[in-house]
């Protein structure tokens, strides 16, 4: 079965700083990743996503991940981190064997003023 | 406005009684899923659905039933729920059942079993 690894906890970064949230993945298959982030009392919301092509996807508010297919890694990038980015961020993989997503434990991320 | 609601957002039940988490969506999605979202362990997939009639095991469905009769709703059933129920549920919609369609996720409920 699939699985996604996030492996800190809380990503603390001053605000203006890079800020990267990491993930790693294993999929017997091709895999299909996604990341979302969810802010306080909210649901997931939709970031961004690899499918094929580029191993740079861009999306929303910002946001970029680089895809590594010999790292299985699929690490969450943004230049310059804002305040309003402070949110939980999950990483997931879709297997395409059995269409399941499997998500990461999540990613607290704190943006320091 | 494009969305998937749930209700209740909040619920507060005793060990045993049976209840429902309603999930609608608006977006004419064929799939549907839900997950509950504990500390530390991240989102779990319960159910999900690939279309009307089509429903399937995800990774923790012990507990909980789910039926989908119509294509925009699909409830959460817990006919005797128990402590280790207590969670976050989220419901989520996708365009097709596909590997490269993003999930539209609900607000949540919080569910507490006491």
């Amino acid at each position: 079965a699939q699985s996604v690894a996030q492996p800190e906890d809380q990503v603390n970064v001053a605000e203006g700083n890079p800020l990267t949230v990491k993930c790693t993945y294993s999929v017997s298959g091709n895999p299909y990743l996604f990341w979302y982030v969810q802010y306080p009392n909210r649901g997931l919301q939709f970031l961004l996503k690899y499918i094929t092509g580029d191993n740079l996807v861009k999306g929303s508010y910002g946001f970029e991940a680089e895809f590594n297919k010999s790292q299985t890694s699929f690490h969450l990038k943004k230049p310059s981190a804002l305040v309003s980015d402070s949110a939980l961020y999950f990483c997931a993989v879709r297997d395409i064997k059995n269409n399941r997503l499997a998500f990461g434990k999540g990613n607290q991320v704190v943006v320091i003023p | 406005e494009a969305q998937v609601t749930q209700n209740p957002r909040y619920l507060i039940t005793v060990t045993g009684k049976k209840l429902t988490v309603t999930c609608s969506q608006n977006m004419n999605h064929e799939y549907m899923s839900w997950y509950r979202q504990d500390p530390g362990l991240g989102l779990r997939q319960i159910y999900y659905s690939m279309n009307v009639e089509v429903t399937d095991k995800g990774d923790v469905p012990e507990g909980y039933k789910v039926s989908r009769k119509e294509k925009r709703n699909f409830p959460l059933i817990l006919e005797s729920p128990s402590p280790n129920q207590t969670s976050l549920y989220f419901c989520a919609s996708s365009q097709g059942a596909g590997l490269t369609y993003e999930q539209y996720f609900g607000p949540g409920t919080r569910l507490t079993v006491t």
